[in-house]
């Protein structure tokens, strides 16, 4: 195991409505990713936080938001939830400095929207 | 063009054989390779890292990276059926990870 974890496993959600998504890092990691991965994709990157600051974005639209607190641990909003938000939600952290790039993941949040 | 390419297979190959996997890339600046094994229905797990053309071995497992050539692969020697997954490449580009779509190995007892 990797000592990150997320929070909850499964989400079952209605269009429309708002989800939060935690992440808890693992110990001596700055640098938190998100990830979503739908079915049978590789994870695409959404966006980074390194030391509470947002550090990257990928092509997620505004209504996908994060947070980073002192501990380390994070969150991912997302808002006006669409069906094809429906996916597994990775959360990776990575020690030392940004420029650590060996990430290891959460075990995902499974998120269906109806 | 994608940005990370690998064949989704599936690749079978025999109990203790050799599976190849591989994988290219467009960005020329890319700096930091990584493979991750994925269980169905698991998260991606850190199996091997290279960032330096050549090839590094860990145990089973051989990286190879050809920057010239933008392509970069794995090798896993005396595959065993707990080896069946999908195999991840994924290759850092400014601040991100650019995973490619897996390929699907299995392995035949």
């Amino acid at each position: 195991e990797t000592g990150v974890t997320q929070s909850p496993t499964h989400l079952i959600k209605t269009r429309g409505q708002q989800v939060t998504l935690r992440c808890s890092s693992q110990s001596g990691h700055n640098t938190v990713s998100w990830y979503q991965q739908a079915l049978g994709q590789g994870p695409q990157f959404i966006f980074q936080y390194y030391r509470e600051e947002e550090n990257g974005r990928g092509n997620f639209p505004p209504r996908f938001s994060g947070l980073q607190f002192p501990n380390y641990s994070s969150e991912l909003n997302v808002n006006a939830l669409e069906l094809d938000d429906s996916a597994l939600y990775l959360c990776a952290s990575s020690g030392q400095g940004a420029a650590d790039y060996e990430q290891y993941f959460g075990p995902g949040t499974r998120l269906t929207v109806t | 063009q994608k940005e990370v390419e690998q064949n989704s297979g599936p690749l079978s190959v025999p109990e203790g054989a050799i599976a190849s996997l591989n994988c290219t890339y467009s960005d020329r600046g890319s700096q930091s390779f990584f493979w991750y094994r994925q269980y169905s229905g698991k998260s991606p797990e850190l199996i091997m890292f290279i960032y330096s053309n050549g090839d590094k071995e860990d145990g089973r497992f051989t990286a190879q990276l050809n920057k010239a050539s933008q392509y970069v692969s794995l090798l896993i020697r005396d595959s065993q059926p707990s080896d069946s997954a999908t195999y991840l490449c994924a290759v850092v580009g400014t601040y991100k990870y650019i995973f490619g779509t897996g390929t699907r190995l299995k392995v035949l007892a």
